[in-house]
């Protein structure tokens, strides 16, 4: 069964760059959360779209900002990189409307380095 | 906002042993999720409840949603040297739009 992809895997930026992550949701999910875990932590809600719409949004820096396009894929864009942003981010999709809507799923993450 | 207490924190157990953890809420949660990550993994969904009361299984997981809505139980029975890993417990927010609050995490290890 298809997942959730993520790309890149891995990722290494410098202080004060920019960077995307892109998440694709698992076929016909509209929705797509993004989580950000950091080493020994569990993961964090940052923010959350549902038919393109931002729907929630957590503890997410104002550095940040995210957008899903028309084919659901998801993008969130990371300036003015700081040390601490280094951490594990995760995409995960679900399908509203169903009975098992709140089961998300998880793609592999993203492992971003900020040196 | 919503709050998990997961526990325990870790656990060293022989190949073979049966394993239980939980999870605690102040507040109710209408659905509870158990997650397994790996190493640089995602989290892979085990087992979903929806209903108090309920216990489901999944081979040798079995998960159970307690009567007061608050609480959530995994056991793993028979344990294997690949059931290694984080256990996390996670429940949608009854507020927003499914947002995940997550447990901090079980960290199981199992010697062979």
């Amino acid at each position: 069964a298809a997942g959730v992809i993520q790309s890149p895997r891995h990722l290494i930026k410098e202080k004060r760059e920019t960077a995307t992550l892109k998440c694709y949701p698992i076929p016909r999910h509209d929705t797509v959360y993004w989580y950000q875990q950091g080493p020994g932590q569990d993961p964090q809600f940052l923010i959350s779209f549902y038919e393109k719409m931002q729907s929630d949004k957590g503890s997410i820096p104002d550095r940040f900002s995210a957008q899903q396009f028309s084919d659901y894929h998801s993008e969130l864009n990371m300036s003015s990189l700081e040390l601490g942003d280094s951490a594990l981010y995760f995409c995960a999709s679900s399908a509203p409307g169903r009975a098992d809507e709140n089961e998300q799923f998880f793609g592999p993450g993203t492992r971003l380095t900020v040196l | 906002g919503q709050q998990l207490n997961q526990s325990p924190q870790s656990m060293f157990i022989q190949e073979g042993e049966d394993v239980s953890m939980n999870c605690t809420s102040s507040s109710i949660f209408n659905t509870w999720l158990w997650y397994k990550q790996e190493p640089g993994e995602g989290p892979v969904l085990l087992i979903a409840l929806y209903k108090a009361g309920e216990l489901t299984s999944n081979g040798r997981l079995t998960a159970q949603f307690g009567i007061t809505r608050k609480d959530s139980f995994l056991n793993i029975s028979a344990s294997i040297p690949s059931d290694v890993g984080i256990y996390f417990c996670a429940g949608p927010s009854v507020f927003g739009y499914g947002k995940l609050t997550f447990g901090q995490g079980t960290i199981l290890t199992v010697h062979p």
